[in-house]
């Protein structure tokens, strides 16, 4: 069975400043992809960065990073020179087998100015 | 149009009404999925579509919950005599190929469903 974690519910960051937000994993799947989305408050998911499991290097896209730590099954984000615009919830998923994406519950994270 | 475009965007139901959400994909995308996310909640997948063939439909909470994509495009998500747990956010998304790879899964805005 697939399961994603993520143990914050809720986060901030002082503008300019970088946030990692926590993700952990569990499949036996050897083939696995890893996302992470952001959903303002128009609702709508965002994709932000994708890892798969034999990727060797850890994904980066601009300002976001994901600390891949594949013994330890975790998939952190890294969000740095944080914006306003970056408060969001922001969502862990995966993917293995199955042509769908299991996702965590979330993490809220708040941009302070 | 440019993205996933889902209607309506907010439906008021009295509990047994029936109801219809729609979704239209990006063109030409192949793959099209819905999923359901609770208040607080992360999304929970409820079908899969590849073309006009439901390919999984695993999800679906209860034989209340009918989807279809007769010709492979325009989905339509029914949900029967609807009851108060059924009041969610119902996001559709789609990816250009039969394979999820690196993330090409785009979503709409939702469709907010509550039952009173």
């Amino acid at each position: 069975a697939q399961k994603i974690t993520q143990t914050q519910p809720g986060m901030f960051v002082q503008e300019k400043e970088a946030v990692t937000l926590d993700c952990t994993y569990d499949t036996s799947d050897p083939s696995y992809g890893l996302f992470w989305y952001k959903q303002p408050s128009s609702g709508e998911m965002i994709f932000l960065i994708y890892q798969g499991s034999y990727d060797q290097q850890n994904a980066t896209e601009g300002r976001y990073s994901l600390n891949f730590q594949k013994a330890r099954k975790s998939a952190n984000l890294v969000i740095s020179a944080s914006q306003l615009g970056d408060s969001a919830m922001y969502f862990c998923a995966m993917r293995t087998g199955a042509n769908n994406l299991f996702f965590g519950t979330g993490t809220r994270l708040t941009v302070i100015p | 149009g440019a993205g996933v475009s889902q209607s309506p965007r907010y439906k008021v139901a009295k509990r047994g009404q029936d109801v219809a959400l729609r979704c239209d994909p990006i063109s030409g995308h192949v793959s099209l999925f819905w999923y359901q996310q609770a208040l607080g909640q992360g999304p929970e997948f409820l079908t899969y579509f590849q073309n006009e063939a439901q390919l999984d439909k695993s999800g679906l909470p209860s034989d209340r919950f009918f989807a279809e994509r007769p010709e492979g495009s325009v989905s339509t998500l029914k949900i029967q005599r609807t009851q108060q747990e059924d009041s969610a956010v119902y996001l559709c998304a789609s990816s250009p190929g039969g394979k999820l790879n690196t993330g090409e899964l785009f979503f709409g805005e939702g469709s907010r469903l509550t039952v009173l």
